[in-house]
């Protein structure tokens, strides 16, 4: 029974470039969410996707986006790259109303801006 | 806004002692905290969940308390070992939403 998967596992990218991260979430999943994670921080919540629509979102700009497929896997857009972006991106996933439930972690995107 | 503090410092014990990791909240009133470990490279992996209606919570060598009142968690490893060295993370709940706010996270060292 497959994990959370993420690709790709490393990217560099430059300044004002755009980046899209992949996300196929553990099976019998529906829902995934992304989070951002700082060297030395917690992660911080992205947005979170459910039936192909964002259900809620955190404190992020619209560069971040995001898309969810028929299939339950997620992508998550960047776009105009700050060396500030720099970070794990992780994705979790879960079934609708995990709010009382632990969330399934991938192992993560290093996106480097340079 | 919503706030959530660990010891930023990291924890070094040694090998078979107890380690006692803090977690504490304010400006909101979580219905449920979860706990997770993460190692370098990898993804929080989930360890316990504890709700507000719960005092204390056990999972092996491991024990959550959540003080409502105090607004705080805490998180015991009973006869820690070396392979316990982790970033543990706690996270408070936001709202019954699916939202996790993680703390910074505390980093275990356990020396043999």
């Amino acid at each position: 029974d497959a994990g959370v998967t993420q690709s790709p596992t490393h990217l560099i990218k430059t300044r004002g470039q755009q980046v899209t991260l992949r996300c196929s979430p553990k099976s019998g999943h529906d829902t995934v969410s992304w989070y951002q994670q700082a060297l030395g921080q917690g992660p911080q919540f992205i947005f979170q996707y459910y039936e192909e629509e964002e259900r809620q979102r955190g404190n992020f700009p619209d560069r971040f986006s995001g898309h969810q497929f028929p299939n339950y896997s997620s992508e998550l857009n960047v776009n105009a790259l700050l060396l500030g972006d720099s970070a794990l991106y992780l994705c979790a996933s879960g079934s609708r109303g995990y709010s009382n439930q632990p969330q399934h972690f991938g192992d993560g995107t290093r996106l480097s801006i340079l | 806004s919503q706030k959530i503090e660990q010891n930023s410092e990291a924890l070094n014990i040694q090998e078979g002692k107890t380690a006692t990791l803090t977690c504490n909240y304010t400006n909101y009133s979580p219905a449920y905290l979860q706990w997770y470990r993460q190692d370098p490279g990898r993804g929080p992996v989930f360890l316990l969940l504890i709700r507000e209606n719960e005092k204390e919570k056990r999972k092996e060598r491991l024990k959550v308390t959540f003080d409502t009142t105090l607004k705080q968690s805490l998180f015991h490893i009973t006869a820690s070992q070396p392979a316990d060295s982790a970033t543990y993370l706690c996270a408070p709940d936001a709202g019954n939403t699916g939202k996790l706010i993680f703390g910074q996270g505390t980093t275990l060292q356990v020396k043999p």
